[in-house]
């Protein structure tokens, strides 16, 4: 059960938009429409961003944005701010009835 | 509002078991709409999915760590427990709790306890 790939780091300056990707295989992001989002501040615990792949819970800003293509899905959190700085997680379920994390990203708003 | 928190000692040794309690309140823990799931996260490292039960007593488990853990659902007192035996250093994690929702509904974790930090040292 390796983890998803997403990438270590990605940052941009407040207002513009940036993407985090989230590869997996045809086991599970390409397999489902399972996929979460989470948000996490240090020490805290993770916050709900996106579920089922580009659903937003209320209460989460319309700025973030979910999607996918084939076994990669993405988040996109458009006119960027201070408090998007944060650890990003992805999620998505398998088809062994498990679930599955990315290894994180983290968000620097320059 | 739905609340979780997990319970248990703080410090382990090497080769012992590890158990975590979670309490939940506010919600039902015998809903037939939920499970209820362990993850948990090494210091400095991103999140690790462990497992989850549902009320019926279906069981899932990381096939990783599946050999050492066991999740168990306590109606009677509205909580939930996880059991990691043979511990190691590498066991050394935030251990959160968490409530997931079905099929139906995506299969997202709405609710989520705080963490509770688990040392495995001597």
């Amino acid at each position: 059960q390796s983890a998803l790939t997403q990438p270590a780091s990605v940052s941009g300056s407040p207002g513009q938009s940036i993407t985090i990707s989230c590869t997996g295989t045809s086991s599970d992001i390409g397999g489902y429409n399972y996929v979460s989002w989470y948000q996490q501040y240090p020490g805290k615990a993770p916050k709900l961003m996106i579920f089922g792949v580009s659903n937003r819970p209320s209460g989460v800003s319309p700025r973030f944005s979910g999607s996918k293509s084939g076994n990669t899905a993405s988040l996109t959190i458009s006119g960027l701010r201070a408090e998007d700085e944060a650890d990003y997680y992805c999620l998505s379920y398998t088809d062994t009835s498990t679930e599955v994390f990315g290894g994180g990203t983290k968000v620097t708003v320059l | 509002q739905v609340r979780l928190q997990e319970s248990g000692p703080g410090l382990v040794k090497p080769s012992e078991t590890l158990s975590l309690t979670c309490t939940v309140s506010g919600g039902s823990i015998t809903s037939t709409s939920y499970y209820w799931g362990w993850i948990r996260q090494p210091p400095g490292k991103g999140l690790e999915w462990i497992g989850i039960i549902h009320y019926a007593g279906n069981t899932y488990y990381n096939s990783s760590l599946k050999s050492r853990v066991t999740i168990s659902l306590d109606t009677s007192k509205t909580q939930f427990s996880l059991q990691l035996t043979s511990v190691t250093a590498a066991d050394t994690a935030v251990y959160f709790c968490a409530r997931r929702t079905p099929r139906s509904n995506w299969f997202y974790y709405d609710y989520w306890g705080q963490g509770a930090l688990v040392t495995v040292s001597s």
